[in-house]
């Protein structure tokens, strides 16, 4: 099994709301990460979890709080988001380890637009 | 990890070979070179990586030059589903907790 899942695909929220995004992967991989991607531009790093431990956070706005409740979830908490924060968020996995490349498997994401 | 240098758009005619060429002069001896892409509105998936030697999978072919500071993706008979935009990412070996830091790409038109 070489899926990435996310969860929903679509998502319309007000810019009070909270929502959640979901990412699951039954690979066995404990590197995951969330991409955010605009539209017509290319994939842009969030978050990277390595071994269910936050490993890098590129400068993201509170407003979006990851969580890796265990090896195969990651979730993406989403709160007072603004209409610019509108676009597609990709959830990614790799095996963790240091002894050769390993590819990035990437879900189908959820396109999330902020009214 | 280095950049990348990809042309912005590239056509192919259905069946014909694709060549996509991608430069990365400042690469390092420890980077691989990877190749991902992306259809419309879905996920990047990944295609092939190499380091020093050509490599050929299921769905491509990677051909590194010798010095290394650049490379050619070939999809060997394209298809009209091979539309999509290519990305070329140059990475350290064994960085897997670390981001893939994604260029503009290669918007490839496959057409009939």
């Amino acid at each position: 099994d070489t899926e990435v899942t996310q969860t929903p695909k679509h998502l319309v929220m007000g810019m009070t709301n909270k929502k959640s995004l979901k990412c699951e992967q039954h690979m066995g991989h404990r590197a995951m990460y969330w991409y955010k991607q605009k539209a017509k531009k290319p994939p842009e790093l969030m978050f990277v979890y390595s071994y269910e431990k936050l490993s890098i956070n590129e400068s993201v706005p509170s407003r979006f709080s990851p969580e890796c409740p265990n090896s195969s979830l990651l979730n993406l908490h989403l709160h007072a988001l603004q209409p610019e924060d509108s676009a597609l968020y990709l959830c990614a996995s790799s095996i963790h380890g240091t002894s050769g490349a390993y590819e990035q498997y990437f879900g189908p994401g959820t396109r999330l637009t902020v009214t | 990890d280095a950049k990348t240098t990809q042309p912005t758009s590239m056509d192919c005619a259905e069946g014909r070979a694709a060549n996509l060429p991608c430069n990365h002069s400042t690469i390092s001896g420890n980077e691989y070179v990877y190749w991902y892409r992306q259809i419309h509105s879905q996920g990047p998936q990944y295609i092939i990586h190499g380091l020093k030697n050509n490599e050929t999978n299921e769905m491509a072919s990677l051909i590194i030059t010798e010095d290394r500071k650049s490379s050619t993706l070939i999809l060997p008979h394209a298809t009209l589903r091979d539309t999509a935009v290519y990305y070329c990412i140059v990475r350290v070996r064994g960085q897997a907790g670390t981001a893939l830091i994604f260029g503009k790409g290669t918007t490839l038109s496959v057409s009939s």
